[in-house]
């Protein structure tokens, strides 16, 4: 069946610009989770919706970073007013046991 | 100090040599622990969960110690078809989040 899709796979914005993140889970699973990768890093945890709330957001590492799943299903991941810093690639995984979770491809943002 | 450590290596080693990665966790409430393997620009897909018994899968056997706490991972017979980045992942309760070491790069040589 189909798996964890995000797009873009591939978004370039500029410094200071407003951005969106696309996460589509898998059909069924009602845990979705954010994570962001740096070059040479493993992932590092964002935040973890259970159904349509959020239940743990402390990941996030400041209030430029917002994420709302108001179905329960696809999660949109926003980011305001980016820095260079925010480069990355972000990735979005989906599980129905909370326990094995599968990643989608990610999306790479790079900020100029 | 960093919740999940790990050797970045790389570790460079001919086919059908049998190398071994270790990985120390800092969280003693931890409770659940995988191997992940990363191709380059590619996802992290799980490979094995890691159980107290110890669990081998083919060429691959996974530990864990939860005394020391330190996870380990053997591959056996390696194949040009390993060479990835194997992540070391705790996770802390049932349903919460993954935390990731930084990864060890593995290089399978002809």
């Amino acid at each position: 069946g189909a798996g964890v899709s995000q797009t873009p796979s591939n978004k370039v914005t500029e410094k200071g610009k407003y951005v969106e993140l696309r996460c589509d889970p898998i059909s069924g699973h009602t845990a979705l989770y954010w994570y962001r990768q740096s070059l040479g890093q493993g992932p590092e945890f964002l935040i973890y919706f259970q159904g349509t709330g959020a239940a743990d957001d402390s990941g996030l590492p400041n209030d430029r970073f917002f994420a709302v799943r108001p179905e329960g299903s696809v999660s949109t991941l926003k980011i305001q007013r980016t820095e260079r810093g925010d480069s990355a690639v972000y990735l979005c995984a989906s599980s129905r046991s909370g326990n094995e979770q599968f990643f989608g491809p990610g999306t790479r943002l790079t900020v100029l | 100090r960093k919740e999940v450590e790990q050797d970045p290596g790389p570790f460079n080693v001919p086919e059908g040599a049998t190398v071994a990665f270790n990985c120390t966790y800092s969280n003693s409430a931890s409770q659940s622990f995988f191997w992940y393997r990363q191709d380059c620009r590619k996802e992290p897909k799980l490979l094995m969960s890691v159980y107290s018994s110890g669990n081998e899968d083919g060429r691959f056997t996974a530990q864990l110690n939860r005394a020391s706490q330190y996870i380990s991972l053997l591959i056996r017979d390696s194949k040009l078809s390993d060479s990835a980045t194997y992540l070391c992942v705790v996770n802390r309760g049932s349903q919460g989040n993954l935390i990731f070491g930084k990864g060890t790069k593995l290089s399978v040589k002809p």
